[in-house]
Order: structure tokens, then C-alpha cells, then sequence
């Protein structure tokens, strides 16, 4: 079964500054997406940024971007200029043919200004 | 806009009852998702369902069903509220296709006494 690790419980970051948040996943297919969705507090989950697995190209969004090591099985968000706006649970996600995502246990980001 | 809607934010429930959470959404999607989240453990799959009544248990659907009689609506049922279903619960959609993300719902937080 395909698993997701968020190893980072917690992060901070101060407001400006860049910030990674580290995932990693298991699977043995070779056609697949991984996501990085945001749940601000008390709002809805959205979606961030995503990746197919098939493209070398790393994904960017504005201020986040990824970086993904297929060989490693490495997802891992990097926001750059951080804003208060970003403080949120962030959630590394898995999915392929099956239709279901697969999450990791999630890392909670918080902004200093 | 995607709208996702959940009939709750907050609900309390006693010990034994029956519990429905009902979500909506208004995109036309195939398919539709109920999750639990809990802390340290991310989001975990319930049930989801691809079509009007057609369903499928995810990895924890003991001591749930679901119900999808028409296409925007997918409900969530605990027969007999137990004080461990105290949880968050999110409701989401998509379209069918493994490029296609999730739109959540805002959530449901639940307690049972």
C-alpha cells in the first residue's frame, strides 16, 4: 500500500524568509500525482501546488514551488517570502489510478512576524 | 467557483444515536469522499463514491455507511455514535481522472458523549 511521511510535526518560519517542508512517500507505480494542500485555521483545505510524477520539471506556484526526487521518493514544498497568510496545516498528499489520495499526518507552518 | 458544502460545522451527539452528516457539492463531479481527520494522523479515507449509488469503503469504515442517491449529495452515517467517531469529519469532490484534485468541504467537528 502506498504510504505518505511527513516527518515535521512543526515548523516557524519568519515572515520574509523561506521555508521546506519535507515528504516522502512509497509506491511501486510509475504513473502517479503528489500534491501539497493547505488547511488554513478554521477554513477549508485547498489545494497548493501539484506534481506528476512523469515530468522532470519541478512544479511552481508563485512563492511555492517543489522539489521532487522521483529515484529518492522525495516531495518536499519550499515557500519562498513568507507571508502571515501562510501560517496553516499543510498536507503532503499521494495519488494515482485508484482515484483515492493518500495523505501524510501533516505539518503544522507558523509565521513570526 | 467549486462549492463544497457540509450541512454542520459543529454537531454533539450522545452515545448510541444515529448521525447523519450531509454534504453537497455543485460541480457536476463523479466523484465524492468522506475522511476523518485526526491529530498526528492526517486525513483518513472512510468511504468514497464514484457514482450515484455506487460506493467504496476506504480504510476505515467500521461503524460508518454512506448514501448517494443523487449525484451532488454523498451522506455520511454513524448508526450508533461511539465517543472514539468524535473527530473532524471533511467531505470532498472531484472529477474522475488522476490529474483532477479534491475540493473539500469546511468540515464537520463532531463530539460524542
Amino acid at each position: 500500500a502506498q504510504t505518505v511521511t511527513q516527518s515535521q510535526p512543526e515548523m516557524s518560519v519568519q515572515e520574509a524568509e523561506t521555508v521546506t517542508l519535507s515528504c516522502t512517500y512509497d509506491t511501486s507505480e510509475s504513473d502517479y500525482y503528489l500534491f501539497w494542500y493547505k488547511q488554513p485555521p478554521s477554513r477549508q483545505m485547498i489545494l497548493v501546488i501539484r506534481q506528476e510524477a512523469y515530468k522532470q520539471q519541478n512544479a511552481t506556484e508563485n512563492r511555492f514551488s517543489v522539489n521532487f526526487q522521483k529515484a529518492a521518493k522525495s516531495f518536499s514544498l519550499k515557500i519562498s517570502d513568507s507571508q502571515l497568510g501562510d501560517a496553516a496545516m499543510y498536507f503532503c498528499a499521494y495519488k494515482d489510478h485508484g482515484n483515492k489520495l493518500v495523505f501524510g499526518a501533516g505539518t503544522i507552518l507558523r509565521v513570526k512576524s | 467557483d467549486v462549492k463544497v458544502t457540509q450541512s454542520s460545522r459543529y454537531l454533539v451527539k450522545r452515545t448510541g444515536e444515529k448521525v447523519f452528516l450531509e454534504c453537497v457539492q455543485d460541480m457536476d463531479h463523479e466523484n465524492m469522499f468522506w475522511y476523518r481527520q485526526d491529530p498526528g494522523l492526517g486525513l483518513r479515507l472512510i468511504y468514497f463514491s464514484y457514482d450515484v449509488k455506487m460506493k467504496e469503503k476506504g480504510d476505515i469504515p467500521e461503524g460508518y455507511s454512506v448514501s448517494r442517491e443523487k449525484k451532488e449529495r454523498f451522506s455520511l452515517i454513524l448508526e450508533s455514535a461511539s465517543t472514539n467517531q468524535t473527530s473532524m469529519y471533511l467531505c470532498a469532490s472531484s472529477l474522475e481522472g488522476i490529474f483532477y484534485e479534491q475540493y473539500f468541504g469546511p468540515g464537520t467537528r463532531l463530539t460524542v458523549t
